[in-house]
């Protein structure tokens, strides 16, 4: 049971380069998360999905575009990438809030760790 | 959204018992609180949820005041790799903002030998 799968664990990329880190999931959760935590900070929420071919904009979305295309699969992209957005990137899971009186947990990634230099 | 308020850092010894507060004046009736912890270079885990009842699981409990408004997480004896930070959070479940999960800054925990 994999439960949540970054990749890649780190990257480096230089400022104006793109790329897509990839969240993958085989617990069957619909709802989807994306984090970046920078040093000091706690987690701040930059997009979200409810859904299969849903997305939401968090706290912090601006320089960030994201994609769910799967039900198991959530992207995050950058564009153009800045040095601030230097940060550890952590992707999460968690089945439909709304199942009863019960609510339910969210399950983590290891990270991203991206540098952009 | 309702938010929350935390320490940003509480210490303990091995084996005292520690309780980590947790204040939300504006939470509504339909927000459970959530308690996740983060170790050290890992991604946040799961520790405890309610809602108006004290919940006890094998990893601690938590306490919520009878006007909703705070809530304590204890650690019963608190051990050397409880040090973390430990994020309180309203899960909000209505409307337009349904699924969304903010975290804070969180308490960081030292716990001393």
């Amino acid at each position: 049971n994999a439960g949540v799968t970054q990749t890649p664990k780190f990257r480096v990329l230089k400022t104006g380069q793109s790329m897509t880190l990839l969240c993958a999931q085989d617990m069957n959760h619909e709802y989807m998360y994306w984090y970046r935590q920078d040093p000091g900070m706690g987690l701040r929420l930059i997009h979200y999905s409810v859904g299969e071919g849903t997305t939401a904009k968090g706290e912090v979305p601006d320089g960030y575009n994201v994609s769910r295309l799967k039900k198991q699969n959530f992207l995050l992209g950058l564009e153009s990438a800045a040095p601030s957005q230097t940060s550890v990137y952590f992707c999460a899971s968690s089945p439909t809030l709304w199942t009863g009186p019960r609510d339910t947990e969210a399950f983590f990634g290891q990270g991203t760790r991206l540098t952009v230099v | 959204d309702a938010k929350t308020t935390q320490p940003n850092s509480m210490e303990s010894n091995e084996e005292e018992p520690v309780h980590l507060p947790c204040n939300h004046s504006t939470i509504s009736g339909t927000d459970y609180i959530h308690w996740y912890r983060q170790l050290p270079s890992q991604g946040p885990e799961y520790v405890i949820h309610g809602l108006t009842s004290n919940v006890n699981n094998r990893m601690a409990s938590l306490a919520i005041a009878e006007d909703r408004k705070s809530s304590t997480l204890i650690l019963h004896r608190a051990t050397l790799r409880d040090a973390a930070v430990y994020y309180c959070i309203l899960r909000d479940r209505r409307g337009s903002t349904l699924g969304r999960l903010y975290f804070g800054r969180g308490t960081q925990l030292t716990v001393w030998p």
